[in-house]
Parts: structure tokens; C-alpha cells; sequence
């Protein structure tokens, strides 16, 4: 069965700071790469996917990742973050063939001023 | 404006009581999901409708019956609730397998 790893539970970065919010993946067939973030008391809102294509996927606020198929991986990146940005964000994957989306843990990322 | 909505955005209640939780989208998708978010933040998916038919029926108590009366609507309906039964719960929908696109959030709390 497919899963997701989130490395991190907490990540604390200070304002200006780059951030990298780590993710790696189970599944050697193709797949679908999404991350998702959560402000408090809100639903989830789509940051970026990888469908095909480009290995650099760039999304809203400023995020961007890059799909590594060779180590199953897809890492968040922000390179300067704001107090805007506290918030859970999660990783899902939904794989080739599959209709269910699964999700990792959840990286709650708190940026200090 | 709103894409996907649900109500309520609250329900407190009593053990042993039964509830609904409803849906709609306005995207003209043809897929919708119901998800379960724990207090650790955990997300699950619960059950996924495709054009009004059942595709994803994970692990759930019976208690817990989806409806969709059409491919705008998915109702969730909660018998005999139970205090493991307090959690988020989201409704989302997609065009197949592309982006899900979730609701504020039900947040059920069972005394």
C-alpha cells in the first residue's frame, strides 16, 4: 500500500528564513505529488502538484518543490519565509490507477518574528 | 462563491445521538470524498463517490453512511455517535484523479 513520510513533525524558522519541509514516498509505479496547507481552523488549501513534466514545480506564496524520483522524495522549499506562513502543510500522493489521495502526518511549520 | 461547502461548521452532542453532516460543491466535479482529521492532525479518507456511486468505502463503522443524492451532494449521516466519533471532518471534491478541493471543516464534538 502506498504511504507517506513526513521527516518532521515541528518545524520552528525565524522570518527571512529558507525552510525546507521534507516528504518521500512508498510507491515505485507512477505517481501524483500534491502538497496541501492548513491554516488554523480552515480547511486545506492546494500549494503546488506534480503531475508530469518539470521535476521543479513551482506553487503559490512563494513554495516550490522538486520531484527526486530516484530517492522517492518531495521536498517543500521556501527560500525566505513569513509569520503568514505558520501553518500545517502536508504532503499526499495519489498513485497511477488509484483513486485515494494519501496523506503524510503533517509538518506544522511555526515562523517566529 | 464558496466551492465546496458544509454544514454545520459545528455540532456538539450527546453520546448515542444520531447526525448529518452535509456537502455541496459548485465546481462540477464529478468525484467527492469524505475525510476524517483526528486531534493529531491525522487526515483519512473515509469514502469517495463518483458520479453518485460508492468507489472508496475504507475501514468505517457502519455507523457512518455516505449519500449522494446527486453529483453536487454528498451527506454524511453518523448513527449511535460515539465519543471516538470528535474530530474534523472534511468534505472535498475533484475532477477524477486531479486536484482535491476541500470544505471548511465540520468540527464534531460528542459528550
Amino acid at each position: 500500500a502506498q504511504s507517506v513520510t513526513q521527516l518532521d513533525s515541528q518545524v520552528p524558522v525565524f522570518e527571512e528564513a529558507p525552510v525546507e519541509l521534507r516528504c518521500n514516498y512508498s510507491s515505485s509505479v507512477s505517481v501524483y505529488l500534491f502538497w496541501y496547507v492548513q491554516y488554523p481552523n480552515q480547511g486545506l488549501q492546494l500549494l503546488l502538484k506534480y503531475l508530469s513534466g518539470s521535476t521543479l514545480v513551482k506553487g503559490i506564496n512563494g513554495f516550490e518543490a522538486e520531484f527526486n524520483k530516484s530517492q522517492t522524495s518531495f521536498h517543500l522549499r521556501k527560500p525566505s519565509v513569513h509569520i503568514s506562513d505558520t501553518a500545517e502543510y502536508f504532503c499526499a500522493v495519489h498513485q497511477g490507477g488509484s483513486e485515494k489521495l494519501v496523506f503524510g502526518k503533517g509538518t506544522k511549520l511555526t515562523v517566529n518574528p | 462563491d464558496t466551492a465546496v461547502s458544509q454544514t454545520p461548521k459545528y455540532l456538539v452532542t450527546q453520546m448515542g445521538n444520531d447526525k448529518s453532516i452535509k456537502c455541496e460543491q459548485n465546481l462540477g466535479h464529478d468525484t467527492m470524498y469524505w475525510y476524517k482529521q483526528d486531534s493529531k492532525k491525522f487526515l483519512k479518507i473515509m469514502f469517495s463517490y463518483n458520479n453518485k456511486e460508492l468507489i472508496i468505502n475504507e475501514t468505517v463503522p457502519n455507523r457512518f453512511s455516505p449519500k449522494s443524492p446527486d453529483k453536487a451532494h454528498l451527506n454524511l449521516h453518523i448513527n449511535s455517535l460515539e465519543l471516538g466519533d470528535s474530530a474534523v471532518y472534511f468534505c472535498a471534491s475533484s475532477r477524477g484523479t486531479d486536484t482535491q478541493y476541500f470544505g471548511p471543516g465540520t468540527r464534531l464534538t460528542v459528550l
